[in-house]
């Protein structure tokens, strides 16, 4: 199966603040990634698909990118309603796998 | 509107079995790949198993091959999972998504847009 290696696995940042996420894949899988938000006691969000397209409605504050292995999620103002654990999903291959998650809090 | 509803979920022994079901409603089932995603308490997602909109390819996780079958009554707009020989790290709430994945370039690129609420299950003594 393929790996998906995220990291860092929790970071703090504050309002306003950029902010990257990276996932690195075991294995080349071209574009085929996504980015999932989870709250506390919510079901997972997408936000970004085909490593790069923004999900309708989704905040323009939210970027993907890469392709091949690495992959990078950017939030480019931090807002509170940020706070969540984040998610890649590599669908290149059978079985697709999840990324550890990154917690994303407020300093 | 689009809506997805697990139940089935509860607490069961070791070695035991269960049925999980999601109802889906405010699309056409029958047209979307539908999956299983769990998630054990604390812990990461971790994706189950997937089945194609007319059932004909299933999909599932190493560690529940032989153990869960996953499932569809497009008729019923419902999705399912057979689990059997639950063991403790089986233990997880179990989300059921939507597939809005599409072709490109002669790739298909998976999109779990839509999710239920999760149904706990608890295997244990």
């Amino acid at each position: 199966a393929i790996q998906m290696t995220q990291s860092p696995s929790s970071l703090s940042a504050s309002v306003g603040d950029r902010v990257t996420i990276t996932c690195r894949a075991s294995q080349g899988i071209r574009n085929d990634l996504g980015w999932y938000q989870q709250k506390p006691g919510k079901a997972p969000k997408l936000l970004i698909y085909g490593a790069s397209s923004l999900l309708s409605g989704v905040p323009s504050r939210f970027s993907g990118s890469g392709s091949g292995t690495d992959f990078t999620l950017t939030i480019s103002s931090l807002q509170p309603e940020d706070v969540a654990t984040y998610y890649c999903l590599q669908d290149y291959d059978h079985p697709l796998t999840f990324g550890g998650g990154t917690k994303v809090g407020i300093k | 509107e689009v809506q997805l509803v697990e139940s089935g979920g509860g607490l069961v022994q070791p070695g035991g079995s269960l049925r999980l079901s999601c109802a889906a409603s405010g699309f056409v089932f029958s047209r979307y790949w539908m999956s299983w995603v769990r998630q054990a308490p604390g812990k990461g997602l971790e994706w189950v198993a997937n089945i194609k909109e007319d059932g004909s390819e299933t999909y599932s996780v190493d560690s529940v091959e032989g153990r869960f079958t996953i499932s569809r009554d497009n008729a019923k707009n419902s999705l399912y999972v057979q689990m059997n020989s639950l063991r403790a790290d089986d233990t997880a709430v179990y989300y059921c998504a939507r597939d809005a994945g599409y072709w490109s370039g002669g790739a298909f690129y998976s999109m779990y847009d839509f999710w239920g609420q999760g149904t706990l299950v608890t295997v244990s003594s």
